[in-house]
């Protein structure tokens, strides 16, 4: 089957640093990738949802400014958390959609900032 | 706008008895159905989804599920649970094929020996 990575798959900073996590389409060009982020033992929260070449659409609540998102390609998606906090302490999910809808997700990047 | 409930925050079922978790949505057209299964600090396993057809789906792992329009539910079910089928399970709804999935907050499935 398709196949979605993530990078990294876990990552730790320092408050006010920016990190960057990778969603790749390994093996099929993706027309949307959606990003979700995850807190300890709950659900899955879509924050945005991304075509390539154009500018990311972002869910209500969600900031756009603190969750940078880049669909450079058909293969290509990355979010950057800027000026990282501990409250962005969090596990972030990302899928990608084929040209015949079917969905994939990556294995997720756990954040860590302290 | 769609929503999903997930009744049972957390479940216990002996080894090898059978399992039911409870799914509701809400949507005015037919949803895309979907189950997944999450490991602690793992990514989604799709179980299986529901688009049209037949409303018994079968899915990976021996599980199955039933949209039942009337009752505007999708509940999954496993004849025998195994341990290792102990983990956090997600229903979630789509309006159509590829986009984004809404998901209930999840039923965590312990399985007692």
């Amino acid at each position: 089957g398709a196949v979605v990575s993530q990078h990294p798959s876990r990552v730790i900073c320092k408050s006010g640093t920016s990190v960057k996590i990778e969603c790749r389409s390994l093996d099929f060009q993706a027309t949307t990738m959606f990003w979700y982020r995850q807190f300890p033992k709950q659900s899955l929260m879509l924050m945005a949802t991304s075509n390539e070449g154009s500018k990311a659409t972002y869910e209500q609540g969600v900031e756009k400014d603190k969750f940078l998102i880049n669909h450079a390609s058909l293969t290509l998606s990355t979010l950057t958390v800027t000026s990282a906090h501990p409250e962005d302490s969090s596990f972030y999910i990302c899928s990608a959609s084929t040209y015949t809808g079917e969905l994939f997700f990556g294995e997720g990047s756990r954040l860590t900032v302290l | 706008a769609q929503s999903v409930t997930q009744p049972d925050i957390h479940i216990t079922v002996s080894e090898g008895a059978s399992l039911e978790l409870r799914c509701n949505y809400s949507y005015g057209a037919t949803p895309y159905l979907f189950w997944y299964v999450q490991s602690p600090g793992q990514g989604l396993q799709l179980l299986l989804k529901y688009f049209s057809g037949d409303t018994l789906v079968q899915g990976i792992k021996g599980f199955e599920a039933e949209f039942k329009r009337s009752q505007s539910s999708f509940n999954l079910r496993k004849p025998s649970v195994h341990w290792s089928d102990a983990a956090e399970y997600f229903c979630a709804v789509a309006n159509q094929a590829g986009t984004a999935l809404i998901f209930g907050k999840g039923t965590t499935l312990s399985v007692s020996s």
